[in-house]
Formats: structure tokens, C-alpha cells, sequence
């Protein structure tokens, strides 16, 4: 069976760019979530969304939103791209009410 | 915010011997789970152990839960070289299924 996809594996930007990250759940896993990771840190909480709907948003600024669609795929977007936003760009799926979640292996996104 | 703290930051052993990292969390939790992640790559998740256990096994790696001290240790035995990887605690921050991560632990394991 196919695992978390994401895509693309790496992006360079500049600072003010928008740029959109996408991701595919493991096959029936309706939940998906999103972690950024800044060198050196653990995976820090951004959105979660299950059914379409958001169920959960971290401590991140507004130009950070995302959507999930029919088919359970998410994409992630940020505007207004700064410097601080270079990080590891991780999506994870799992089942309902079930605290185990798959994690995609990453968009590595880097802000010039 | 990090929830857990991960300690040591890094360790470094031999093949064959056993590594133990510790995990300290801050809020009450329903479960705490240990992740792996090799060189900036996707987590792959290890284990996870409820609230209500004291201890878990699973093959080489051997987790235990102090609700009252709040923390956390994983034990991986007879180390290989291929367990060589970061290491990460995550709690469910009360019941929610946000996971919350600590900093970590860099295992080097030394053939």
C-alpha cells in the first residue's frame, strides 16, 4: 500500500512569494494534519483537518491556511513567505480517534 | 510550543549496546507515542503507550510511562548501526490529536 505522498520534495522561494504544498493520505485515512520543522526542533502543530473540515490550528500567523479536499488530499499554503519560514514541511494521516499518525517524508522548503 | 524535552540531546554508543532517552512532558495527556526520524526525512512512529500503562514493548525497544513524574523513557537494546536516527517524543496535549513534540534525541550508533 501506497504511504503519505507529499509533493513537491523540495521548493526554493523568495521572500514574499506564496507557495502551496500538497499531500496525499494513506488509502481510507480521513485525517490529515500538518507539521512545520525548523532545523534542530521537533515537528510543531499547524493545521489538522478531517472530513474537510478544520478540526485543529497551531500558533501559526494567518498567511498559513489550508484546505482538504473530496478525495482527502490537503494542500497547504503560506503567503508572504519570509526568511523564517524555511523549514521542513511535514503532512501526516491517520484514522479517526486513532492517536497514531503516518508521516509523509516532507516538502523541504527554502526562503532566499 | 514544545511540549516534551527530550534528554539527552545526543547520544552516541556502540553497536551492541543499549540506548536509553528520556522524555519529560508538561500537561496531562491520554498517550505518549516515540517517534524515529533518519536525517531530516519523514517521522516513522515507534510506539505508543496509554495513560493508563506503565510499560510497553515492542521487539528491541522498551517504553515506560510515569504519569505522576510526568515522563517518559524508550530502550532500545542490542543497538545497530541502522538505529542511528533522531528521536522524538509526542503527547496528545490532552485529548486532542494534535500531536505536540518535544526537541528530540540524536542517537549515534558506532559500528
Amino acid at each position: 500500500d501506497a504511504g503519505v505522498t507529499q509533493s513537491p520534495t523540495h521548493l526554493i522561494k523568495t521572500r514574499g512569494q506564496h507557495v502551496t504544498l500538497r499531500c496525499s493520505p494513506i488509502s481510507g485515512h480521513k485525517s490529515v494534519s500538518w507539521y512545520q520543522q525548523v532545523l534542530g526542533q521537533g515537528p510543531q502543530f499547524i493545521f489538522q483537518y478531517y472530513e474537510k473540515e478544520e478540526r485543529g490550528r497551531g500558533n501559526f500567523p494567518d498567511r498559513f491556511s489550508a484546505r482538504q479536499f473530496p478525495n482527502y488530499s490537503s494542500e497547504l499554503n503560506v503567503n508572504a513567505l519570509l526568511l523564517g519560514d524555511s523549514a521542513l514541511y511535514l503532512c501526516a494521516s491517520s484514522l479517526p480517534n486513532y492517536n497514531e499518525q503516518f508521516f509523509g517524508p516532507g516538502t523541504r522548503l527554502t526562503v532566499l | 510550543s514544545q511540549q516534551g524535552e527530550e534528554d539527552p540531546q545526543a547520544l552516541s554508543i556502540q553497536e551492541g549496546e543499549n540506548a536509553t532517552m528520556n522524555c519529560s512532558y508538561k500537561t496531562s495527556i491520554n498517550n505518549l507515542q516515540w517517534y524515529r526520524q533518519n536525517s531530516g526525512r519523514g517521522l516513522v512512529h515507534l510506539i505508543l503507550i496509554r495513560s493508563n500503562e506503565r510499560e510497553k514493548h515492542s521487539g528491541r525497544l522498551r517504553v515506560t510511562l510515569d504519569t505522576s513524574k510526568k515522563s517518559s523513557s524508550l530502550l532500545i537494546t542490542a543497538s545497530r548501526a541502522a538505529d542511528t536516527a533522531s528521536y522524538f517524543c509526542a503527547t496528545d496535549a490532552g485529548g486532542s490529536e494534535k500531536l505536540v513534540f518535544g526537541k528530540g534525541t540524536k542517537l549515534t550508533v558506532n559500528p
